[in-house]
């Protein structure tokens, strides 16, 4: 069993839907976690990043965080054709440096 | 833009070749990470450099190997080229050990033939 379980889609949505991407994880000393998105052939880029359990906004973009359940989630608001991407959740523990452990990633389609 | 860049884009070897790859990280960055990414699947840690210095391995062989440098740009060495070796290289930059924001570059994608 990986250490982070993501659901790798593809999912596709029409303009202006909201979006909910998930991931569960076993390791319980994750306290670090993050979103990443990576349009294709490119390095992924930083969206959200929370520390230990709760709620962040950013804009479209809410990421939810519960260690209860192990299970973090990010919702795009009214996305756009330009949030098509992969966007991958990834974890760390205190103390680990900054060693990320990612899921595999959600292939998203938003449809004009 | 990161402000962490990579070279080459891209790469083509042949099994058995050893590969150098680079990594300038963004300015007033000391640590670098190096993961692996295979198709379709998420990035998987390699390893870890903080002011010149090995600081943390993932689950790779001793044949991947790394240096940072006094400017702390970064290479990452592979000897003995696998087929399975071929996926998108990432080199990460983040400020001082135990932050948690990595910055990435745009990644080399290598080819073992």
């Amino acid at each position: 069993q990986k250490e982070v379980e993501q659901d790798p889609g593809p999912l596709s949505v029409p303009e202006g839907a909201i979006v909910s991407l998930n991931c569960t994880y076993s390791n319980s000393a994750f306290q670090y976690f993050m979103w990443y998105r990576q349009y294709s052939r490119k390095g992924p880029e930083l969206l959200m990043y929370t520390y230990s359990s709760g709620n962040k906004e950013d804009g479209r973009f809410t990421a939810q965080v519960d260690k209860s359940s192990k299970y973090i989630s990010l919702f795009i608001r009214d996305s756009q054709p330009s949030d098509s991407a992969t966007y991958l959740c990834a974890m760390s523990e205190v103390g680990s440096g900054d060693k990320l452990t990612f899921g595999t990633g959600t292939r998203l389609a938003v449809r004009p | 833009e990161t402000g962490v860049t990579q070279s080459p884009t891209h790469l083509i070897k042949t099994r058995g070749q050893q590969v150098t790859l680079r990594c300038s990280s963004q300015s007033g960055h000391n640590t670098v990470s190096w993961y692996q990414q295979a198709l379709g699947q998420g990035p998987q840690f390699i390893f870890q450099y903080y002011r010149e210095e090995e600081n943390g391995r993932g689950n790779f062989p001793p044949r991947f190997s790394g240096l940072q440098f006094p400017n702390y740009s970064s290479e990452l060495n592979v000897n003995a080229l696998e087929l399975d070796d071929s996926a998108l290289y990432l080199c990460a930059s983040s400020g001082d050990r135990g932050r948690e924001t990595q910055y990435f570059g745009p990644g080399t994608r290598l080819l073992v033939l």
